[in-house]
């Protein structure tokens, strides 16, 4: 049963542009939605989180929307670059329980 | 470094042998989590220990595998009896107590059987 749906699956945008990955989630219990980029050979590192409290989170050129009623939330990447090139995970966790169910992942590539 | 260190990198075995794996969290973490993640997948939820306690874990984890995290300090992850279908990256991870907090993951041993 997958509890967090994300696409697309992979992105190619141009240096400067924005990228946009979103996630849908089923399980109205999540409360903790975090943001994770992930290198090749590389453990997923956190890059930004939300609480359902919250519709807009931003952090420099990161930012999550969060639509409580939609149970969506997505990670905008302003003046993207390469080296944002990488694969990025959402994922979602009761606060309790702490155990993270993760998206699928999309595979971004920013070019020249 | 203070980050999670997990031993070893990579890991080449034949089918039906055993392999362990070792993870060293952040030492004032006491909560400690094993991921499995496949090529193009997320990684996927093993289990998860507070201090030396497991707490939980999933229905992955077969009887072939156990973990343990003896004083609460590192943790180990068997494999008994290994199968090409446990190919895959086992990430270990830490965070400090219960609660929104972000996990800090170790870079992973790559298993793989043939």
């Amino acid at each position: 049963q997958q509890q967090v749906k994300q696409s697309p699956q992979s992105l190619i945008v141009q240096k400067g542009g924005i990228s946009i990955i979103n996630c849908a989630y089923e399980n109205t219990a999540f409360d903790y939605f975090p943001w994770y980029q992930q290198f090749p050979g590389k453990g997923p590192a956190l890059l930004i989180a939300i609480r359902p409290d919250v519709s807009e989170k931003k952090e420099g050129r990161f930012t999550i929307s969060f639509n409580k009623s939609a149970k969506q939330f997505s990670l905008h990447i302003m003046d993207s670059q390469p080296g944002d090139s990488a694969t990025y995970f959402c994922a979602a966790s009761t606060g309790t329980a702490s155990k993270l169910t993760f998206g699928t992942g999309t595979r971004l590539q920013v070019t020249l | 470094d203070t980050g999670v260190s997990q031993n070893p990198r990579h890991k080449i075995t034949k089918r039906g042998q055993n392999v362990t794996f070792r993870c060293d969290p952040i030492s004032e973490h006491n909560r400690l989590y094993w991921y499995r993640q496949t090529l193009g997948q997320g990684p996927e939820f093993l289990t998860y220990f507070q201090n030396e306690a497991q707490l939980e874990k999933s229905r992955l984890l077969s009887d072939r595998f156990s973990a343990e995290r003896p004083k609460g300090s590192f943790s180990t992850l068997e494999i008994q009896r290994t199968e090409q279908g446990d190919s895959a990256m086992y990430l270990c991870a830490s965070s400090p107590r219960q609660g929104y907090y972000g996990y800090t993951f170790g870079s992973g041993t790559r298993l793989t059987v043939v």
